[in-house]
């Protein structure tokens, strides 16, 4: 069964640095999501994006993050400088859908982001 | 309290018994959707259910829908050790499925052999 994945699974990075969180969809899905829990807490919705845009984003989602289509497979997450309350489980996850066509998210196992 | 809240927060029973588990929510919705979590994995799907059903069944799941009261429960009969994990209910709110979901709170079950 095709399966979103996400890389890297862990990354470590000290404050104010540039990081990229990638993921790579399943292949026939329509519209992509970033998620993040921090610690098992409850998980927040960070963006959505379709037809290579952004459809919509959370009070989360500042200047400071940025998403990417950049070919036809990858859905980036950027984050420019991060910070302490930036490490979290981001979680990426795609779905079809489509009119009248109620469909679940497909997540992938998540990248565990850690700021120093 | 906020959209999509899930209780109790967290259950521990016995092999074999039963788990309920519950979620509230506060906007109209499409469909609710039940997802579960093993510990530093991603969210699996459950199964969904729509706005115009009342009760569903999957396996030994089954859910239920009362949009008068707002609210969803989701039973997991003759539990499994391997049914720990985390729960949680999302809301949808798109006929089109092009929005975001919302989730809950989460409940964390343990399964006690």
């Amino acid at each position: 069964e095709p399966e979103v994945t996400q890389t890297p699974s862990h990354q470590v990075t000290q404050m104010g640095q540039e990081v990229i969180l990638r993921c790579v969809p399943i292949s026939n899905h329509l519209y992509f999501y970033w998620y993040r829990q921090i610690l098992g807490q409850k998980v927040e919705f960070l963006v959505s994006f379709y037809n290579n845009e952004i459809s919509e984003k959370s009070e989360i989602f500042d200047d400071q993050f940025s998403v990417e289509r950049p070919d036809g497979s990858n859905f980036t997450l950027k984050i420019r400088s991060t910070k302490l309350e930036d490490s979290a489980m981001y979680f990426c996850a795609s779905r079809r859908s489509g009119i009248n066509y109620n469909s679940p998210l497909h997540f992938g196992n998540g990248t565990r982001l850690t700021v120093t | 309290s906020q959209q999509g809240e899930e209780d109790p927060q967290a259950l521990s029973i016995q092999e074999g018994e039963n788990a309920t588990m519950n979620c509230s929510y506060k906007t109209s919705i499409n469909n609710l959707q039940w997802y579960r979590q093993n510990s530093g994995r991603g969210l699996v799907h459950l199964i969904l259910i729509r706005s115009n059903e009342r009760e569903k069944h999957s396996g030994r799941l089954r859910v239920t829908l009362d949009t008068s009261k707002k609210s969803s429960s989701l039973l997991i009969t003759a539990s499994r050790a391997a049914d720990t994990a985390s729960y949680f209910c999302a809301t949808d709110p798109s006929n089109f499925g092009n929005e975001k979901l919302t989730f809950g709170t989460g409940t964390r079950l343990t399964i006690i052999p």
